[in-house]
């Protein structure tokens, strides 16, 4: 059962341009949301997170959408630079005794010259 | 500071053998994070220990343990290993838990023939 979605494997976008990464949930309990980004041979770096009390958070270049009606959130990264060529985990957790925190399978962003 | 480290980075191991990786978090961290990364399922989350205790713990079998010392060093055990455990095994440490910012380490690739 895969609680956490991100149904684009891979994504490739101009630099300069935007890149939208999408996850979409099932699980209402999720109270907190990550992103990761991993390059080949390292361990993930954590990106940006966002609490289910907010609808938006910004860090520079990266800002993380969350519409909790429709389960779904986004990272969009503006403007997109050929060093952001990853892969994009989106991640998710809630606050509870048997709480763990749930990744999504990826999506793999190619920033193109 | 140092980061996080992994030994060994890569492992190669037969079907039915047990195996034991380790992780040194970042200084002061009390929170060690398991996860299991492959192709197919991406990011899995193992379990946590914070001060040498368990407190969370992913969906996997028994087989796979862990453990944490007074200096906050973790280890993780795999026993009576399956050709499915091949995988990348990565830990991650943080101040308070799995919602707080995590630091990766490079991960552990083991191969079971």
């Amino acid at each position: 059962d895969q609680q956490v979605k991100q149904n684009s494997p891979s994504l490739s976008v101009q630099e300069g341009r935007i890149s939208i990464l999408n996850c979409d949930y099932t699980n209402s309990m999720f109270d907190y949301f990550l992103w990761y980004k991993k390059y080949p041979a390292e361990g993930p770096t954590f990106l940006i997170s966002i609490s289910s009390i907010k609808d938006k958070n910004e860090d520079g270049r990266f800002t993380v959408f969350l519409n909790k009606s429709a389960k779904h959130l986004s990272l969009h990264i503006v403007p997109s630079q050929p060093g952001d060529s990853a892969v994009y985990f989106c991640a998710a957790w809630y606050t509870g005794t048997a709480s763990k925190l749930t990744f999504g399978t990826g999506t793999r962003l190619q920033v193109t010259l | 500071k140092a980061g996080v480290t992994q030994t060994p980075r890569y492992l190669i191991k037969t079907r039915g053998q047990q195996v034991t990786l380790s992780c040194s978090p970042i200084s002061g961290h009390r929170s060690v994070s398991w996860y299991q990364q492959t192709p197919g399922q991406g990011l899995q989350f193992l379990f946590e220990y914070f001060s040498e205790t368990q407190r969370n713990k992913g969906n996997f079998p028994g087989r796979f343990s862990g453990r944490q010392f007074s200096n906050s060093r973790s280890e993780m055990n795999v026993s009576t290993l399956e050709l499915g455990d091949s995988a990348l095994y990565l830990c991650a440490s943080s101040s308070r838990g799995v919602a707080d910012t995590q630091y990766f380490g490079p991960g552990t690739r083991l191969t079971v023939l």
